[in-house]
């Protein structure tokens, strides 16, 4: 089936230690974005990819980063994660606008120690 | 300016019973989409149904249920003979043209929902 998959399920890092996240996703869709979500808390956009356009949302920490080598891959580098990073990373992709819904990977969870 | 609001943080009642879900939603565009996601504990999101600005008919799908009113901007979901397998965070969000909103999802707070049995 096709899907957006994450790995790993479950990443425990040291504090100050970088960290990548990576997503791949078998829909060929054009859009894929990263998301941070914390306990009890609505997903935050951290960014997203057009093909290989980057756009940043504005309030992303410069601790963030992402790359995108082809249309089947992304990935969330934390340069240097600190115990606020400690979270829920959901990976999302689009056809186009969006519009037609996006689908989520399975999320990476982020303990940081 | 865009906005997604769910009142109701905690929702908690006894298997079988039926429960609203309540979503309202702000936008400046005519064009625009809503959705409901599900987030279990495990913390996966699962898509639930997309609803386009144009097509106001509601929707069921088995137990669950969806009554879009443009005229009080709200997108509600009615889970009926609720189940305790229905218990999980239900997430409402707002797409807008792309134009505005750089292909952003909008999100609502999140009601958690809890069916006991």
């Amino acid at each position: 089936d096709a899907m957006v998959i994450q790995n790993p399920r479950y990443q425990v890092t040291q504090f100050g230690k970088p960290v990548t996240l990576s997503c791949s996703q078998t829909l060929n869709h054009n859009v894929m974005y990263w998301y941070q979500q914390k306990s009890s808390q609505a997903p935050k956009l951290l960014f997203h990819y057009y093909d290989k356009d980057f756009n940043n949302e504005a309030d992303t920490p410069d601790n963030f980063q992402s790359r995108r080598p082809n249309t089947s891959f992304c990935f969330l580098d934390i340069r240097s994660p600190g115990l606020g990073d400690a979270a829920m990373y959901l990976c999302a992709t689009s056809g186009g606008t969006g519009t037609y819904g996006y689908t989520f990977g399975s999320g990476t969870r982020l303990t940081v120690v | 300016a865009q906005k997604v609001t769910q009142a109701q943080t905690e929702i908690s009642v006894v298997e079988k019973e039926d429960v609203t879900l309540d979503c309202v939603y702000e936008t400046r565009d005519t064009t625009y989409y809503l959705f409901w996601y599900k987030q279990p504990p495990s913390g996966e999101l699962v898509f639930l149904i997309r609803r386009n600005s144009f097509d106001e008919q509601n929707e069921i799908s088995g137990r669950y249920s969806w009554n879009f009113q443009k005229s009080t901007s709200s997108f509600n979901f009615t889970i009926t003979a609720s189940q305790v397998v229905d218990s999980a965070v239900y997430f409402c969000a707002l797409s807008e043209s792309y134009l505005d909103s750089n292909y952003q999802l909008i999100w609502g707070a999140g009601t958690k929902l809890i069916i006991k049995p």
